[in-house]
């Protein structure tokens, strides 16, 4: 069964470095999202991107957060400059064309220090 | 805007036991409907989810859903769980009327099922 995969599994770097945390959704795919979970809290929507483009972003996702499509298979989160509140479980999702369901990935651990 | 409420943070339930997990939301417009499940040191996983038609839906391991209108609630239930069953299951929403679909998720139950 196809599924979304993220790599890394766990991050940890220096608050104010850059990090990329990478995804590969399901292949047949067209809408990606990330969300995050800080420990403790809920899941919450970061951003959606359709069609090379992002379709929608939260409040969170402010002028540190960028994503880009770089080929035809991955999607990629960057974090400009991490902050000590950035440290979270960072998912990646995506689902079709004709469907509403997401399909998540694991998750990767984001630990700034 | 929408928002989603699960109204316990914990439920532990013996083996075999019965469990409901309990979601309202709030929407000014109409949803779609799912619940997904964290397994321990995993992604979230869909077990259900409401589009339209019947209002009680199925899902994997057991799992069913009724989709109330009136009372904005998409409860949880499993008839007998097992000790497989034990992770956090989250509610979560998304505004038909909006292509993106972004998910607006409930804050989890974490179920705990003991022997």
């Amino acid at each position: 069964e196809p599924e979304v995969t993220q790599t890394p599994s766990h991050q940890v770097t220096q608050m104010g470095q850059e990090v990329i945390l990478r995804c590969v959704p399901i292949s047949n795919h067209l809408y990606f999202y990330w969300y995050r979970q800080i420990l403790g809290q809920k899941v919450e929507f970061l951003v959606s991107f359709y069609n090379n483009e992002i379709s929608e972003k939260s409040e969170i996702f402010d002028d540190q957060f960028s994503v880009e499509r770089p080929d035809g298979s991955n999607f990629t989160l960057k974090i400009r400059s991490t902050k000590l509140e950035d440290s979270a479980m960072y998912f990646c999702a995506s689902r079709g064309q004709a469907t509403y369901e997401q399909y998540f990935g694991p998750g990767t651990r984001l630990t700034v220090t | 805007a929408q928002s989603v409420t699960q109204l316990d943070s914990q439920v532990p339930v013996f083996e075999e036991a019965p469990v409901e997990l309990r979601c309202n939301y709030s929407s000014s417009v109409s949803v779609y409907l799912f619940w997904y499940v964290q397994y321990p040191n995993q992604g979230l996983q869909l077990l259900l989810k409401y589009l339209s038609g019947s209002t009680l839906v199925k899902g994997i391991n057991g799992f069913e859903a009724e989709f109330n209108k009136s009372q904005t609630s998409f409860h949880l239930r499993k008839p007998s769980v097992h000790i497989s069953d034990t992770a956090e299951y989250f509610c979560a929403v998304s505004d038909r009327n909006n292509q993106g679909g972004k998910l607006i998720f409930g804050q989890g139950t974490e179920l705990s099922v003991k022997p």
